[in-house]
């Protein structure tokens, strides 16, 4: 395994941009996890991908935000108009090889995208 | 609804000293409880997990927490802290049906010389 990999590591936008983040998953982990992290906060759920079907969506995953896992493999995550608030962290996990249980199984963290929006 | 509350977002000890992070959970359901630990500008490393095997955990790097149900903690300890412990340290409880976690809101760990 290569572990979970996100690009860019960084980005900086003028407000009202769209941009667009990626994850690569650990091969063969079905499931896949964005988490949203502010400053002096802990990781905040956003959405959940079990192969390519988008099963759940927080209610901080506004109209702005969409989230993509085509075919199961990589995941991307586009916030259209960005806002200052939308200035975070953005984290991608994924977890679980097939048939394994969902709930106690670790999730592996990427290192993260770290969006500023000027 | 699950949650978790971190008390204490800094801890600072000397280095050779007992750490204590503290953790306490509410759950509806038996829960699952982890500990990640992040450096700066990096994403998480699980530490340890609890799933309902044995209520002693030992993680990584010597740290070990322990379930107590009647108090609904999942309290983080490591004996000696090392410089290299400095770090910020989340405890998380599975949320939804989906295996999602919730976090708390993390402790700043300082490690003097």
């Amino acid at each position: 395994d290569t572990g979970v990999s996100q690009d860019p590591r960084h980005k900086i936008t003028k407000r009202g941009q769209n941009v667009t983040f990626r994850c690569d998953p650990i091969s063969e982990h079905n499931r896949l996890y964005w988490y949203r992290q502010t400053l002096g906060q802990g990781p905040e759920f956003l959405t959940y991908f079990q192969n390519e079907a988008q099963l759940e969506k927080s209610r901080l995953l506004s109209d702005r935000f969409s989230a993509e896992r085509p075919k199961g493999s990589f995941s991307t995550l586009e916030i259209q108009r960005t806002e200052q608030g939308d200035s975070a962290m953005y984290l991608c996990a994924s977890s679980s090889r097939r048939g394994a249980t969902i709930s106690n199984t670790e999730a592996f963290f990427g290192q993260g995208t770290r969006l500023t929006v000027v | 609804a699950q949650s978790v509350t971190q008390l204490g977002s800094h801890v600072s000890v000397s280095e050779g000293a007992l750490v204590l992070l503290r953790c306490n959970y509410s759950s509806s359901v038996p829960p699952y409880l982890f500990w990640y630990v992040q450096y700066p500008n990096q994403g998480l490393q699980l530490l340890l997990k609890y799933t309902s095997a044995a209520t002693l955990v030992k993680g990584i790097n010597g740290f070990e927490a322990e379930f107590k149900k009647s108090e609904t903690s999942f309290h983080l300890t490591k004996p000696s802290a090392h410089m290299s412990d400095a770090a910020e340290y989340f405890c998380a409880v599975t949320g939804g049906s989906q295996g999602n976690l919730i976090f708390g809101k993390g402790t700043k760990l300082s490690v003097k010389p």
